[in-house]
């Protein structure tokens, strides 16, 4: 049972490029996010998806972009890279996203930006 | 603002004797609450979670205490084990988004 997968684990980024942080689930969830951890920040949520094709704002959403074209995916788009978003980002997802379960995480990418 | 405030960021504890993690939070809104363990290099793992409708909630070794008035809960481990050895994060919703504290690093001395 894979559970959630995020790719890549690891990534070098320049200032100004774009990439994609990929994230899958196997669970048939219907929510899923993406977070960054940073130090002595915790976990801040930068985008969440309640099912396909409905995404919502977080608390740091900024620089950042999300589609949900289906259940089991959720990218997150870093459109032009800055070494502000040098950070380890998390997917997680849960049954229903509603205040009765729990979070399953990824494994984390460590992106760092130059 | 943070909304989940740990408050210490690290704890130590001989094995055998009880860790006690604590956690506040500000806003009324919030009915559920979890915390989560994580290792380094790794995904947080579920924990142990309550609802606000309960004081109290026990699963093996770990039972979390939530006091609505105080705005504050509590992660009680009994007994410490070397490999509770992680940080700790309390999380809390309210409805679609969950918010978390910024994490205790619980160390258990063998």
């Amino acid at each position: 049972n894979a559970g959630v997968t995020q790719t890549p684990k690891f990534q070098v980024l320049k200032t100004g490029q774009s990439m994609t942080l990929q994230c899958a689930q196997d669970m048939n969830h219907e929510y899923m996010s993406w977070y960054r951890q940073d130090p002595g920040m915790g976990l801040r949520l930068i985008h969440y998806s309640v099912g396909a094709g409905i995404t919502d704002q977080g608390e740091v959403p900024n620089g950042y972009n999300v589609s949900r074209s289906t259940t089991e995916d959720f990218p997150l788009r870093l459109l032009s890279a800055a070494p502000s978003q040098t950070s380890v980002y998390f997917c997680a997802s849960s049954l229903s996203g509603l205040n009765t379960g729990e979070l399953f995480f990824g494994e984390g990418s460590r992106l760092t930006v130059l | 603002d943070q909304q989940v405030k740990q408050n210490s960021p690290s704890l130590s504890v001989q094995e055998g004797r009880i860790s006690i993690l604590n956690c506040d939070y500000t806003n009324s809104m919030f009915d559920y609450f979890l915390w989560y363990k994580k290792y380094p290099a790794e995904g947080p793992t579920f924990l142990i979670s309550i609802s606000s409708i309960k004081d109290k909630n026990e699963d093996g070794r770990f039972t979390v205490f939530l006091n609505k008035s105080a705005k504050h809960l509590s992660l009680h481990i009994v007994p410490s084990q070397p490999g509770d050895s992680a940080v700790y994060f309390c999380a809390a919703s309210g409805g679609n988004q969950f918010y978390f504290g910024t994490g205790t690093s619980l160390t258990v001395i063998p």
